[in-house]
């Protein structure tokens, strides 16, 4: 079985703070996907991005950036200098692969609130 | 290009009625998803879709949810009777193939209250 944990439930940080929200993840596939979504106040899951599990390599977008660590089943995303425009909640998210298309395991989301 | 649209963005019911909630994928996006979220927990898959063929139903609570999808275009999820546990946010997603690796693209949601 597979199981995405988000241990925090809400961060809040004040404006050009940086923050680290954690995921933690379980499954006993040795190809997956990971993947982060937004969840903005109007509602839709925004894709944020996606790492199969043979590329550790760390990612930058912009002021985000991921740290996947296959030795501790963990899929973590950073904000740096974060603004009242990332508040959000933010869903990591676990898929099988390969093969053919499958569901998500979710976690249960980060409230992320950045305030002035 | 359009995005996943869900209709309606909510709907508030009595239990024991029947509520459907429509889900217009991206088009020409052959998998079609349905997650839920009840409230503060995570959020669940449903049921799958490619095509107009149930790929994966292992998520569907009970019979009272019936899902849909004539045609291979748009779906709809029906609640009937509905009861109070069903109150959550069900959420309608679409990926392009049929390969895992394909992103799913979500729509807004139907909050969906059952009194």
């Amino acid at each position: 079985a597979q199981k995405v944990t988000q241990a925090q439930t809400e961060i809040s940080v004040v404006e050009k703070e940086d923050v680290t929200l954690d995921c933690v993840y379980e499954t006993r596939d040795t190809t997956y996907y990971l993947f982060w979504y937004k969840q903005p106040p109007s509602g839709e899951l925004v894709f944020l991005i996606r790492r199969n599990s043979f590329d550790e390599q760390n990612e930058i977008s912009g002021r985000y950036s991921w740290n996947f660590q296959k030795s501790t089943s963990s899929f973590n995303f950073t904000i740096t200098a974060s603004q009242v425009v990332d508040s959000a909640v933010y869903f990591c998210a676990l898929n099988r692969g390969p093969g053919t298309a499958s569901k998500l395991t979710f976690g249960t989301g980060t409230r992320l609130q950045v305030t002035l | 290009e359009a995005g996943v649209t869900q209709f309606p963005s909510h709907s508030v019911i009595e239990k024991g009625q029947t509520v459907t909630l429509r889900c217009d994928p991206i088009s020409g996006h052959d998998n079609l998803y349905w997650y839920r979220r009840v409230m503060g927990k995570e959020i669940k898959f449903l049921l799958h879709f490619v095509k107009e063929s149930k790929q994966d139903e292992s998520g569907m609570p009970n019979n009272r949810f019936l899902a849909e999808r004539t045609g291979g275009t748009y779906s709809t999820l029906k609640v009937q009777p509905a009861e109070l546990e069903d109150s959550g946010v069900y959420f309608c997603a679409s990926s392009y193939g049929l390969a895992a690796t394909d992103t799913q693209y979500f729509g807004p949601g139907t909050r969906l209250t059952v009194l």
